[in-house]
C-alpha cells in the first residue's frame, strides 16, 4: 500500500521560496509506471496541477506554464522522496498543496495523495 | 488546456437518492477521465477510474460512464457518507485539469 507523507513550512513571506517534501513508502520513487505529482487547491483557483517528476531511464519534469518559470520538482532517491520548490510567491500562491502518486501504466489516475499542506503567504 | 465543466455546481438531495453528475470536456478525452470524492479538510479520494472502473474498497452505489467528451457519476441510493465535494480530472493531455466540483449537500 503506497503512503505519501507531506513536510514543509506553512507560512512565507512574499518573494521567500516554498520548500515542501513528499515521503513515499510502498513503492520507489524511480518506479517505471508511476509520476510523481505536486498539485494545489484554493477557493479561487480549485485544483490546480502544478507538475511531476518521473523516471524513464533517466529523470524527466513536466511543469504548468502558469508556474513554469518558478517551479522545481525534484527526485532523491537516497530518501525515495521528491520535492516542491516555488520561487518568489506571492499571496495568489496561498493554497492546499498536495503530493500525489500518478499511475502511468494506465489512464493516469492520481491515488493516493498526501494529506496535504496549507501554506500561506502573508507579509 | 482542456477545460472540465462539472454540473451541478451544487446539489441537494436526501439519504436513499439517486443522485447524478455530469462532467464535459472541451475536446475529446476517450476514457481518460477520473472521479474523486472529497471532504473537509482531507485529500481527494479516487472513486472512479478511466471513466467506468471503480476503485478498490469504494462501494458499488457509485458508478461511472462515458467517453469521448460527456460523463456521468452516479450514485444509486446515498448514504450519509457521502454528502462531500465530488471532482472530474481528465488526463488526456498535460496539463491535468480537474472539474470545479459538485457540493452534494443534505437536503
Amino acid at each position: 500500500q503506497v503512503q505519501l507523507q507531506q513536510s514543509g513550512p506553512g507560512l512565507l513571506k512574499p518573494s521567500q521560496t516554498l520548500s515542501l517534501i513528499c515521503a513515499i513508502s510502498g513503492d520507489s520513487i524511480s518506479s517505471n509506471s508511476a509520476a510523481w505529482n505536486w498539485i494545489r487547491q484554493s477557493p479561487s483557483r480549485g485544483l490546480e496541477w502544478l507538475g511531476r517528476t518521473y523516471y524513464r531511464s533517466r529523470w524527466y519534469n513536466d511543469y504548468a506554464v502558469s508556474v513554469k518559470s518558478r517551479i522545481s520538482i525534484d527526485p532523491d532517491t537516497s530518501k525515495n522522496q521528491f520535492s516542491l520548490q516555488l520561487n518568489s510567491v506571492t499571496p495568489e500562491d496561498t493554497a492546499v498543496y498536495y503530493c500525489a502518486r500518478e499511475a502511468m501504466a494506465t489512464r493516469n489516475w492520481f491515488d493516493p495523495w498526501g494529506q496535504g499542506t496549507l501554506v500561506t503567504v502573508s507579509s | 488546456d482542456i477545460q472540465m465543466t462539472q454540473s451541478p455546481s451544487s446539489l441537494s438531495a436526501s439519504v436513499g437518492d439517486r443522485v447524478t453528475i455530469t462532467c464535459r470536456a472541451s475536446q475529446t478525452i476517450t476514457t481518460y477521465l477520473h472521479w474523486y470524492q472529497q471532504k473537509p479538510g482531507k485529500p481527494p479520494n479516487l472513486l472512479i477510474y478511466a471513466a467506468s472502473s471503480l476503485q478498490s474498497g469504494v462501494p458499488s452505489r457509485f458508478s461511472g460512464s462515458g467517453s469521448g467528451t460527456d460523463f456521468t457519476l452516479t450514485i444509486s441510493s446515498l448514504q450519509p457518507e457521502d454528502f462531500a465535494t465530488y471532482f472530474c480530472q481528465q488526463s488526456y493531455t498535460i496539463p491535468h485539469t480537474f472539474g470545479q466540483g459538485t457540493k452534494l449537500e443534505i437536503k
